[in-house]
């Protein structure tokens, strides 16, 4: 079956870290740039950061440059977002999703893993 | 968001068309695509590169685009499409943009 499933999301105290992965399966997970996506429950669809298909180039929104790094590992199928000096704007649902090889739409997500950063 | 606009809410009864705006400065010379989120769900593309529809997706499904507008047009809107419905560009400074979102209500 083609999917994303994320895992690690969770409770972390203000300044902490936290580290969300993403599995990707029934697909060619090599080929295909991968985002990170995050909602606040409620609110809209927040883009986070994207990697291209061999790790070799990275992308942060403002918000989160400098504390946040995406990495991939292509022989384990599995995409990664690293989460330091965490606040509590970062408190969100994340998702991993896909970006199609032809375009810059996302064309498959994960179910979502919730952050939510409190004291 | 500041870039590409949505109304909060559109409301259409069973059967009929809804449209669904977008409007942003940088809509002009970009492509547009769609998601549509029920609630607890994730978000699932529904049109990408302004009027092209992913595989699985009902031909009730369209879009448009006509200068800085683009719109999600949903045709015999059913209860199940009830929904929230985002607009989302690559914008060369802010990469990849989404709109506020759209509540689509079926009455």
């Amino acid at each position: 079956e083609v999917q994303l499933v994320e895992s690690g999301g969770g409770l972390v105290q203000p300044g902490g870290s936290l580290r969300l992965s993403c599995a990707a399966s029934g697909f060619t997970f090599s080929t295909y740039w991968m985002h990170w996506v995050r909602q606040v429950p409620g609110k809209g669809l927040v883009w986070v950061s994207r990697i291209n298909n061999d790790g070799s180039s990275t992308k942060y929104a403002d918000s989160v440059k400098g504390r946040f790094t995406i990495a991939r590992d292509n022989a384990k199928n599995t995409l990664s977002l690293q989460m330091n000096s965490l606040t509590t704007e970062d408190t969100a649902v994340y998702y991993c999703a896909r970006a199609g090889l032809s375009t810059h739409a996302f064309d498959m997500w994960g179910q979502g893993t919730m952050v939510t950063v409190s004291s | 968001s500041d870039v590409l606009t949505q109304p909060p809410s559109v409301s259409v009864a069973p059967g009929q068309t809804a449209r669904i705006t977008c409007g942003g400065n940088n809509i002009g010379g970009t492509v547009v695509h769609w998601y549509q989120q029920k609630p607890g769900q994730a978000p699932v593309l529904v049109v990408y590169d302004n009027s092209d529809r992913p595989s699985g997706i009902p031909e009730r499904f369209s879009g448009s685009k006509s200068g800085n507008t683009a719109t999600l047009t949903v045709r015999r809107v059913e209860a199940g499409d009830e929904a929230d419905y985002y607009c989302q560009v690559w914008d060369s400074r802010l990469n990849w943009v989404f709109g506020g979102g759209t509540k689509l209500i079926v009455l």
